[in-house]
């Protein structure tokens, strides 16, 4: 599975629109890229997933661009309920397998 | 109407000791997982079961012992507990969805609130 590279922290005020960019340089033809955020003293929760071009759901949207080799997730107007770490992930089709690197936390402020 | 219960949210005892965990899902998926998170926050698989079948063993000390005693139950047991072991326990599950026979990557997977595991 490719290796994901996202930044370690962010910060963010209320109010602003946040871009998370994440790297997967070697990231297969079958592979997905899936984001999810953990809060404190929480499971990981899924956010959003993504094969090419552009997803959006009610939590967030998530840009691949033509060659797949990053994305970015997008969130809107954060508040400081987002605050929390977001991973990164490429899920491969023949396997069940999440592997989470450091992820990014972002730190929402007033 | 919890989704994906663990029991307990909290275990302190001694090194040594055999301890167990237990996961819950009331999602009706067939696949359950174990993750470890450590102290640095790093999140890893450790095992994943289908249809009460081990699918993902990760390379975890044998002192590590899964048991599937049916779809909706993933307990792990701990023997010889060490300094080590102290962490965050995650279970997980979702719905294996295949195609051509293969798992297919959009699985989801819905997470436990975790147990804090303290080895004294």
């Amino acid at each position: 599975l490719a290796k994901t590279t996202q930044p370690i922290s962010m910060d963010s005020y209320e109010g602003q629109e946040v871009n998370i960019t994440c790297s997967h340089n070697n990231i297969a033809t079958n592979d997905y890229i899936t984001w999810y955020q953990q809060f404190p003293s929480q499971g990981p929760r899924f956010i959003i997933q993504g094969y090419k071009t552009k997803v959006t759901n009610e939590v967030a949207s998530l840009f691949i661009p033509a060659d797949r080799k990053s994305s970015t997730l997008s969130l809107p107007r954060v508040s400081l309920s987002d605050t929390a770490v977001y991973y990164c992930l490429v899920v491969g089709g023949n396997t069940d397998k999440l592997i989470f690197g450091t992820g990014t936390r972002l730190q929402v402020f007033p | 109407d919890t989704a994906v219960s663990q029991t307990p949210k909290y275990l302190v005892t001694q090194m040594g000791n055999d301890k167990s965990i237990k996961c819950e899902q009331n999602l009706g998926h067939d696949t359950m997982y174990w993750y470890k998170q450590d102290s640095k926050k790093f999140l890893k698989i450790m095992f994943s079961y289908n249809n009460k079948e081990l699918i993902i063993n990760e390379t975890v000390p044998n002192r590590f012992s899964p048991k599937s005693p049916d779809k909706a139950h993933l307990n792990l047991h701990i023997n010889s507990l060490e300094l080590g072991d102290s962490a965050v326990y995650f279970c997980a599950s979702s719905q294996r969805i295949l195609s051509r026979g293969r798992p297919s990557s959009y699985n989801e997977q819905f997470f436990g609130p975790g147990t804090r595991l303290t080895v004294l």
